[in-house]
């Protein structure tokens, strides 16, 4: 059973709109949240992360959402853009000590010029 | 800047063959990774080790052993391959603290025919 669900497998948007890409979770003792993104023939390269102290973290275009009681967190990309087309895999650990991250199956966005 | 390197990106194997899936970390970490992606299942854990010697079982081992002799180097080896271990390859490291998360390779493609 898939600890951690992105149920959408691909998202298209339009150049400069917003991209919200979603991601839900089961286990309740993880705290530690990541989004990669991989670009095809590359390895995943890390994004941005949230703890689950916080509901919000931001860093540039890119923003993640949690809410723990729903077990569901989100990246927004504010404006997309064409460089922005790539999988996305949503990533949760249960603490620092843990030394496993327990990847989402991806979602492929496609932004539109 | 700091690296996780791949040996080969592209291999292909017969059945029945003994493979090896070199990863080696320029970056003192202590962690190392064995990760599988396939389409719709996302990134499957097969074998970790958190130090030179040490290894774990992931969440997808069988058919799989891994080797960590040295601290920069950690391979994967299919000790038969077959059809179904078909799939892209990738290998991550992290240090033993911090929160971001892992550096990954590029990838190898490995097809069995």
């Amino acid at each position: 059973d898939q600890q951690v669900k992105q149920n959408s497998p691909s998202l298209s948007v339009q150049e400069g709109r917003i991209s919200i890409l979603n991601c839900d979770y089961t286990n309740s003792m993880f705290d530690y949240f990541l989004w990669y993104k991989k670009y095809p023939a590359e390895g995943p390269t890390f994004l941005i992360s949230i703890s689950s102290i916080k509901d919000k973290n931001e860093d540039g275009r890119f923003t993640v959402f949690l809410n723990k009681s729903a077990k569901h967190l989100s990246l927004h990309i504010v404006p997309s853009q064409p460089g922005d087309s790539a999988v996305y895999f949503c990533a949760a650990s249960d603490g620092d000590s843990s030394y496993k991250l327990i990847f989402g199956s991806g979602t492929r966005l496609l932004v539109r010029p | 800047d700091v690296k996780v390197t791949q040996s080969s990106r592209y291999l292909v194997k017969r059945t029945g063959e003994k493979v090896f899936l070199e990863c080696v970390q320029d970056m003192d970490h202590e962690n190392m990774f064995w990760y599988r992606q396939d389409p719709g299942l996302g990134l499957r854990l097969i074998y970790f080790s958190y130090d030179v010697k040490m290894k774990e079982k992931g969440d997808i081992p069988e058919g799989y052993s891994v080797s960590r002799e040295k601290k920069e180097r950690f391979s994967l080896i299919l000790e038969s391959a077959s059809t179904n271990q078909t799939s892209m390859y990738l290998c991550a490291s992290r240090p033993v603290t911090g929160l971001y998360g892992y550096t990954f390779g590029s990838g190898t493609r490995l097809t069995v025919v």
